[in-house]
């Protein structure tokens, strides 16, 4: 069946140090991949995306990366701060699949963020 | 611009009985999802709206519903309330823009059902 699901439940960081968040998805038919970052009583808010015709995308203090022959995608976070801590989730999407996937993102368990100062 | 508001915040309901959970999306945006999202764990996805129309549902039972009105915002419906229906419930307004799509959450009604 279809999935996206993530390796590490938790990870706690330092301030100041590197994060990485993985992410596994089990449909090569998915070429749109999103990550959210979720804080407590919120709703998930947009970090950053990537197509599945890219294999690295930048924004601001965040990379994503995707390596479709494994079906693995990461999320990068520099200079990890305290206000990063969260619950982080990747979703993907199937851009006109039809069916069942049709529209739909469908999300990760999530990894919950924890930065110490 | 205002964002994606869900009403209510909280809500208490005893098993059985019916909820109703509401959305408004940005202004302009046609599209409307809903998710549910049980304590730690993903968002699963329930329904999808857009242009007035259910294009899509989630694996949930029928007595989780819903409807779009013409000015876009939309309601789901949950009937025959289980404990198990406790949840946050979150709303995502969409649009189609350059380079990705764009899917807007709300901050969710907390359902929880007693």
């Amino acid at each position: 069946g279809e999935s996206v699901g993530l390796h590490l439940p938790t990870l706690s960081v330092q301030e100041g140090d590197n994060s990485i968040i993985n992410c596994a998805y089990s449909n090569s038919a998915s070429d749109y991949f999103i990550w959210y970052k979720q804080e407590s009583g919120k709703g998930p808010q947009f970090i950053i995306d990537i197509r599945s015709n890219m294999d690295k995308r930048q924004g601001q203090r965040v990379t994503v990366l995707l390596n479709k022959t494994v079906k693995h995608l990461s999320l990068q976070i520099a200079a990890t701060q305290p206000g990063d801590s969260a619950v982080y989730f990747c979703a993907e999407k199937r851009a006109n699949a039809g069916g069942t996937s049709y529209g739909k993102l469908t999300f990760g368990q999530g990894t919950i963020l924890t930065v110490h100062p | 611009e205002a964002g994606v508001t869900q009403s209510p915040t909280h809500l208490i309901k005893t098993r059985g009985q019916q909820a109703t959970l509401r959305c408004s999306p940005i202004s302009g945006h046609t599209s409307v999802y809903w998710y549910q999202q049980a304590l730690g764990l993903g968002l699963q996805f329930l329904l999808w709206y857009d242009e007035g129309e259910e294009r899509n549902r989630g694996n949930f039972p029928p007595r989780f519903s819903g409807r779009q009105f013409p000015n876009y915002s939309s309601e789901l419906n949950v009937n025959a309330l289980e404990l198990e229906d406790s949840a946050l419930y979150l709303c995502a307004s969409y649009y189609q823009r350059t380079g990705g799509d764009g899917y807007t959450f709300g901050s969710g009604t907390r359902l929880t059902v007693v």
